[in-house]
């Protein structure tokens, strides 16, 4: 079954800790996008990666970090630094550069205790 | 970079009535235009898009155009129905960096 696959679905941090949220895909897209997601400012992107080995800052990528070492793996940590990490993350993939739908997980939700 | 902004952010309308969401964008370069629904509690799913050498496309009831002179598209759907209900993004993409609006929730009254 063909997929994008975020876990957990729910995360509970307490503050100062650092934590890391899973983004597998077996789709073989080249692709992957985080996005973080709050009431009234859409999907706002964190952080995304176009090949293995390489990965690009989006708009809100501070107190954020990543990795792209497997074509089917994108993992998102978010760290102590990050100020106001209480939100609803998702993940997506595209097959390529050329323009074409993205794929998201079904997302997970990160609460700062 | 790019800067989609996407309005009114709250739409309800009618049953079969029309509703028209729209959206500006800022990087010239974006050529890649989608559009995403996301219903209460499930993930986000292109329903349309629009490529930049194209300036209308219609599918069933819901059609995209877009003007690139004025950077702005917007989302057109007809006959609403109750099952329409849901938060709409619209996005643009430069150079495989895929920027997104900030959604609109529309309701659709019986």
């Amino acid at each position: 079954d063909g997929g994008i696959t975020q876990s957990p679905k729910y995360l509970f941090r307490k503050e100062g800790q650092n934590v890391t949220l899973s983004c597998e895909q077996n789709l073989n897209h080249d692709a992957m996008y985080w996005y973080r997601q709050d009431p009234g400012q859409g999907l706002r992107l964190i952080y995304y990666s176009q090949i293995v080995n390489d990965f690009q800052k989006g708009d809100i990528a501070e107190g954020y970090s990543v990795s792209r070492e497997k074509k089917e793996s994108f993992p998102l940590t978010v760290t102590s630094a990050q100020k106001n990490p209480t939100a609803f993350y998702l993940c997506a993939s595209i097959a390529s550069r050329a323009n074409t739908e993205a794929f998201f997980g079904q997302g997970t939700r990160l609460t700062v205790v | 970079g790019e800067n989609v902004e996407q309005h009114p952010s709250t739409l309800s309308v009618q049953e079969g009535d029309s509703a028209v969401i729209k959206c500006t964008y800022s990087d010239s370069a974006s050529n890649y235009f989608p559009w995403y629904k996301q219903e209460l509690g499930k993930r986000p799913q292109l329903i349309i898009d629009i490529r930049s050498n194209v300036g209308e496309k219609k599918d069933q009831r819901i059609a995209v155009t877009l003007n690139k002179t004025a950077k702005h598209f917007s989302l057109h759907i007809t006959e609403t129905q109750p099952e329409d209900s849901a938060v709409y993004f619209c996005a643009a993409s430069s150079e495989g960096k895929l920027i997104f609006g900030q959604g609109t929730t529309l309701q659709v009254k019986p």
